[in-house]
């Protein structure tokens, strides 16, 4: 199985700051006939289902607000929200879509600090 | 719009068997490859199980493998789970999920709400 370990555990980050979460994964998630890392980036507020942030690592998804970004190939990679808003406050986990089983890191909280 | 809605969830006791459904709308279902992912209270997100657009290929977690069967009825928009001997660690929120058009190694695009499923003597 690919493991995905995400860093760091917890984040406290100033309105308007930069918040970089880091992921790796336990082999390369680039398939090479297409060139596409198969790494997504998703937003869980409390009380909700995750959603889809960022998928093929760096591909915003339709209506995502473009502080964010992702990053990174091969097996490393990153999600960064460049200006924090009091409603970005939520867990983010990296998943790997390269094959079954289809796995997710433990999530990274940020919070306001 | 896209939705996906649970049903089924409830309190059953260990080593019995509970059925999940979802009901799907607003997008071609018999086009996207479908997943279901549960979350344990205040834990991470688990991959399930996962069906190919026509349901003829089907992967589960080894977690699972043998007592949970996935399935879909593409004449009437409807995703299942069919869980069996079912453990205090199958406790969780399950949810349907809508995969990538065109491969079933894709971002999980759409979110249900969840269905509770709590497993307890």
């Amino acid at each position: 199985d690919i493991v995905m370990t995400q860093s760091p555990d917890s984040l406290a980050v100033s309105l308007g700051e930069r918040a970089t979460i880091n992921c790796r994964s336990s082999q390369s998630l680039l398939y090479s006939p297409n060139n596409k890392n198969y790494l997504a980036w998703y937003q869980q507020k409390p009380g909700q289902p995750p959603k889809l942030l960022i998928y093929w690592a760096s591909t915003r998804e339709s209506g995502v607000p473009d502080r964010f970004s992702g990053s990174g190939s091969g097996a490393d990679f990153t999600l960064t929200i460049s200006s924090l808003q009091a409603e970005d406050v939520a867990v983010y986990y990296c998943q790997q879509y390269y094959g079954t089983p289809v796995t997710f890191g433990h999530g990274t909280a940020v919070e306001i600090k | 719009q896209v939705q996906v809605v649970e049903s089924g969830g409830g309190v059953v006791q260990p080593g019995t068997s509970l059925g999940l459904s979802c009901a799907a709308s607003g997008f071609t279902f018999s086009r996207h490859p479908m997943h279901w992912v549960r979350q344990a209270a205040g834990k991470g997100l688990e991959w399930v199980a996962l069906i190919s657009y026509d349901g003829s290929n089907k992967y589960y977690a080894d977690s699972v493998e043998g007592r949970f069967t996935i399935s879909r009825d593409n004449s009437k928009n409807t995703l299942y789970l069919q869980m069996s001997f079912l453990r205090a660690e199958d406790t969780a929120v399950y949810y349907c999920v809508k995969g990538y058009l065109g491969t079933s190694y894709g971002p999980f695009d759409s979110w249900g709400q969840g269905t509770l499923v709590t497993v307890s003597s």
